[in-house]
């Protein structure tokens, strides 16, 4: 069975500071993906990034970046110059094929952050 | 943008009740997708679909039931709803492989 650990449950941080949610994951698949989203205040899941397994690159997005080493099997996030509103839970996510088609997900308990000024 | 919809933001239902959770998604996704939040549980599959009537057990089908008789529509029901049914329900949708795409989520109270 799929499973994916998220370690940290909470994290705060003082405004500016950097910060490294960390996802660890086990599958047996060959090919999967893995996934972060953002879950703010006001609840709504908000997609902010989906790797390939077969696609190790490092990615930056603005103040994101996502750190993918399928050696060690995980999946980090950091956020440089952290600011109040990345105050949120964040959650990782990794993809599994079910017989009779469709991809469902595996979410991780997620990791409160606290941004504080 | 894609948009998934849920019919009720919050919900108060009594103990016993027939309970329906309605998800609408305008991007012609094959994938739907229910999902419970609890406290420190994370997100927990509940039943999904990957076709116009097709469905599939998740992780907690127990005391659920879905519905998907068109595309862009999949309902949740609890037949008869207990306490521990209390809860934070989550639609998403997508294509396969891709992203899923969530809805604002259902806060429901069984009393």
């Amino acid at each position: 069975a799929q499973k994916v650990t998220q370690a940290q449950t909470e994290i705060s941080v003082v405004e500016k500071e950097d910060v490294t949610l960390d996802c660890v994951y086990e599958t047996r698949d060959t090919t999967y993906y893995l996934f972060w989203y953002k879950q703010p205040p006001s609840g709504e899941l908000v997609f902010l990034i989906r790797r390939n397994s077969f696609d190790e690159q490092n990615e930056i997005s603005g103040r994101y970046s996502w750190n993918f080493q399928k050696s060690t099997s995980s999946f980090n996030f950091t956020i440089t110059a952290s600011q109040v509103v990345d105050s949120a839970v964040y959650f990782c996510a990794l993809s599994e094929r079910v017989t009779g088609g469709g991809n469902k997900l595996t979410f991780g308990t997620g990791t409160q952050l606290k941004v504080e000024l | 943008d894609v948009k998934v919809t849920q019919s009720s933001r919050y919900l108060v239902k009594r103990t016993g009740e027939k309970v329906f959770l309605e998800c609408v998604q305008d991007m012609d996704h094959e994938n739907m997708f229910w999902y419970r939040q609890d406290p420190g549980l994370g997100l927990r599959l509940i039943y999904f679909s990957y076709d116009v009537k097709m469905k599939e057990k998740g992780d907690i089908p127990e005391g659920y039931s879905v519905s998907r008789e068109k595309k862009e529509r999949f309902s949740l029901i609890l037949e008869s709803a207990s306490t521990n049914q209390t809860s934070m329900y989550l639609c998403a949708s997508s294509f396969e492989g891709h992203e899923q795409f969530f809805g604002p989520g259902t806060r429901l109270t069984v009393l």
